[in-house]
This record gives C-alpha cells, structure tokens and sequence, in this order.
C-alpha cells in the first residue's frame, strides 16, 4: 500500500503558466480532497470529491479547477499561476462518513514567481 | 465561514512541563479531530472525538470534547522533545459533508530537553 501519492514534491512557476498537481490513492477511497497549507492559517480546503464523476468547491476554490474521473486519481489544476498560488499543497483520502481518518499525501511545495 | 480558533500558535516549553492547547468554535461540531504533522510531510490523525464530553487518552495525551460540541482541548502530560510539531484540530460540522473538514490555525509545540 503506497497511501497517497502527490507529484511533483516541488515546483516553481512563473506568473501565468499553468500546471496540474497530480494526486493517486490505492486505498479505494471514496471521499478525496485538496488542501492548501499557508503559515498561520491552518489548512484550507480547496475542492473536494465524494466518488468518481463527483465534485464540489470547499473554502478557497478560485483559480483552481479539478476532476474525478476514476477513484485514485483526483489532480489539481491550476490554470493561470499567480504568486497569491504560493503554498503547500496537500491531498488527502478517506472513507465517506462521520470522523473518518484522513489520510494526506506529502505535500507539494509550490512557488509562483 | 465557519470559524475554528486554536489556541495558543505557538508553544515554547521545557521536557516534563504540562501544556493544554484549545480549539473553539460558535458552531456545533459533528466529529473534531487532532493531528500532528511534522515538518515535510502531511497530518497524521492523532484522535476523532464524537460525542459531547468524550474523553479519550492516547498515552502522555488527553483528548477532551466538550458537553455542547463547540470546543476541545489537547493536554500533554510531562512533554518530550519528541512531542514538537504542529497540532492541528479540525471539525465536521453538523449539516456539512461528512469528511469537509475546517481546520484550526495550528499550535506550534517546542519542547527543549
């Protein structure tokens, strides 16, 4: 069992460009989900997904968009990278229902230029 | 938006004191949890508590969810320096998904041999 599996680990982008985050769990979870991680603030939910073909925003969902097409995979993309973008990204997966355990990934370091 | 204070950010103490780290919010919670996350990598679930006045110990760690489910509170008892990192709680609220979590601002713990 690989858990979850984020890629890449670091990334610098320039004002603009675009890029996906890519995130896999072979853990045959149902519900995953996109954090971002600023000092201060905690973690911040993104977007998340409750089943293949199924998504819905969380807390800070603009300039992100994401899709659930099988049920590892749920990538993340950015489509115009801004410096505000500059963070730690995390993706996590659990079972659907009360006070699941989260599982996350290890994080991408990303930084807009 | 639905508000989770921690409290405090940040903890400097020495190996064998006693801390209490808090978590409030105005909202009813269905489920909150702890984790603890060390530097690179993701959280890791400490504890989910569900039931108002629950009291759950994990080792030197008690876990406290109040009567009305609005708050909790993370005490360590004789601290190590093998307890520093980040403490996060974070809460289901009532009539949210299961599994859209809102986190705390995080404490972060040092403890000085």
């Amino acid at each position: 069992n690989a858990g979850v599996t984020q890629t890449p680990k670091f990334q610098v982008l320039k004002t603009g460009q675009s890029m996906t985050l890519q995130c896999a769990q072979d853990m045959n979870h149902e519900y995953m989900s996109w954090y971002r991680q600023d000092p201060g603030m905690g973690l911040r939910l993104i977007h998340y997904s409750v089943g293949a073909g199924i998504t819905d925003q969380g807390e800070v969902p603009n300039g992100y968009n994401v899709s659930r097409s099988t049920t590892e995979d749920f990538p993340l993309r950015l489509l115009s990278a801004a410096p505000s973008q500059t963070s730690v990204y995390f993706c996590a997966s659990s079972y659907t229902g009360p006070g699941y355990e989260q599982y996350f990934g290890p994080g991408t370091r990303l930084t807009v230029t | 938006t639905q508000l989770l204070e921690q409290s405090p950010q940040f903890l400097s103490i020495q190996e064998g004191e006693n801390l209490t780290v808090y978590c409030n919010s105005s909202s009813v919670f269905s489920s909150l949890q702890w984790y603890r996350q060390e530097p690179g990598e993701g959280p890791v679930l400490l504890v989910t508590v569900v039931t108002g006045g629950e009291v759950k110990k994990l080792k030197r760690l008690t876990f406290q969810f109040g009567d009305a489910r609005k708050d909790s509170s993370l005490h360590i008892t004789a601290a190590q320096p093998g307890d520093t990192g980040l403490y996060l709680c974070a809460g289901e609220y009532d009539g949210t998904s299961y599994g859209k979590l809102t986190f705390g601002q995080g404490t972060i713990l040092t403890v000085h041999p």
